[in-house]
């Protein structure tokens, strides 16, 4: 069974512009959770998608925006970049349903100069 | 509203010798509690994780960790570590019931020692 995969793994970006990251769930997987990892912040919550609909929130600002496909397929978005959006940003997916595990993605290295 | 806290973010530790990595929680819902380990440049990976009855989890590479509800604890320990041990830990909480979200400790970096 395939993992989790997450496009690309490595961007470079400058301030003021936008990024797209993609993330392909695990089969059969209807939930996609996104994270962004900072050294000294651990893993901080962006937002998680179940059946295309986002089931879950965190603190972060509009910027940042997700959306879910019919295959299960997401997508984050983050706009206008700040030097501080530079991150690991991981994927996460699982069943979405009862006691479920998440399997994580490998990430996309974000650099923002 | 559920939180972790793990109080070390670096842990030092010579090769075969023990190590425990502290872990605690606050919710106010009965949740279930993980540990994920990652080593350079990848995502993480599930060691163990607690969900009901016995208190003492088994998990993968030879760790183990203990729920203690009392204390609030879920503290991660392997009796003899390996070089290859050497990655980041963390520890993440989720409600019981309902659509909780996962909430991740800020990790703690254990470095095994030749």
């Amino acid at each position: 069974k395939a993992g989790v995969t997450q496009t690309p793994r490595y961007l470079i970006k400058t301030r003021g512009q936008q990024v797209t990251l993609s993330c392909s769930p695990i089969s059969g997987h209807r939930s996609v959770s996104w994270y962004q990892q900072t050294p000294g912040q651990g893993l901080q919550f962006l937002f998680e998608y179940f059946s295309e609909t986002q089931r879950n929130k965190g603190n972060f600002p509009g910027r940042f925006s997700g959306r879910q496909f019919s295959n299960s397929r997401s997508e984050m978005n983050v706009s206008t970049l700040e030097l501080g959006d530079s991150a690991l940003y991981l994927c996460a997916s699982s069943r979405g349903q009862g006691v479920d595990e998440q399997f994580f993605g490998p990430g996309t290295r974000l650099t923002v100069l | 509203a559920q939180s972790v806290t793990q109080l070390d973010s670096q842990v030092p530790v010579f090769e075969e010798a023990p190590v425990e990595l502290r872990c605690n929680y606050s919710s106010s819902v009965s949740v279930y509690l993980f540990w994920y380990v990652q080593y350079p440049n990848q995502g993480l990976q599930l060691l163990l994780k607690y969900l009901s009855g016995s208190t003492l989890v088994k998990g993968i590479n030879g760790f183990e960790a203990e729920f203690n509800k009392s204390q609030t604890s879920f503290h991660l320990r392997k009796p003899s570590v390996h070089i290859s041990d050497t990655a980041e830990y963390f520890c993440a909480v989720k409600g019981a019931s309902g659509t909780y979200k996962y909430i991740f400790g800020t990790g703690t970096r254990l470095k095994v020692l030749a």
